[in-house]
């Protein structure tokens, strides 16, 4: 997705935090998502948030969100093996409507 | 699992063949999307339906593609004369109207 963008690689040791970051350019957008995706699988919805809050924890994942900056991370305590795969970013411009995705960031978790 | 079910996982076509995929949703979702996703991409919009009603189609859904939501239920993602360029993963997701998008395993195409 052109409006969004993610770095493309993360490298992190087990029982190590990861810190996934998104930009993304459209100051109407309405909820930010964050995806996992494992190789040959669909998509799972990990957490999202709604773009007037600026943080939200579910368990050991944390989303940060800057409107002014049009910065969202994700952050996974405690990284494990199994956390290894794509993450995506993606934005809702209108309620309900279509998600604009970015590239996605390969997480990759070493024993 | 989602909930969310594709058929079929996967398909091997020649080129100049017709395809055709099918989502089937989650039973009280009522929007239902179709993405695209090429290798090492995010997925690309589409098309999305709200119940039977086809609300919205992208630039990349060219003459060649179709889809269809004939009972507000399931839905068929047709491709005529398939290309090489077509080959991707096309996935399904589907929410009910404002809550959150669930996605299905996808159908993998390779067009030879």
């Amino acid at each position: 997705g052109e409006d969004v963008e993610q770095s493309l690689f993360l490298s992190v040791r087990e029982g190590d935090s990861s810190v996934i970051n998104c930009t993304y350019t459209d100051s109407s957008s309405t909820y930010l998502y964050w995806y996992k995706q494992e190789p040959g699988a669909g998509l799972q919805l990990l957490t999202y948030i709604f773009s007037n809050m600026d943080m939200k924890q579910d368990q050991r994942l944390t989303v940060l969100l800057n409107k002014k900056d049009k910065h969202l991370s994700l952050r996974i305590a405690d990284t494990q093996t199994g956390d290894s795969a794509i993450y995506f970013c993606a934005e809702v411009r209108n309620q309900g409507g279509k998600l604009i995705f970015g590239q996605g960031t390969e997480l990759s978790v070493k024993p | 699992d989602t909930g969310v079910s594709q058929n079929p996982r996967h398909k091997i076509t020649k080129r100049g063949q017709n395809v055709t995929f099918r989502c089937d949703p989650i039973s009280e979702h009522n929007r239902l999307y179709w993405y695209r996703q090429t290798l090492g991409q995010g997925p690309e919009f589409l098309t999305y339906f709200q119940n039977e009603a086809q609300l919205e189609k992208s630039r990349l859904l060219s003459d060649r593609f179709s889809a269809e939501r004939p009972k507000g239920s399931f839905s068929t993602l047709e491709i005529q004369r398939t290309e090489q360029g077509d080959s991707a993963m096309y996935l399904c997701a589907t929410e009910r109207v404002a809550d959150t998008q669930y996605f299905g395993p996808g159908t993998r195409l390779t067009v030879l």
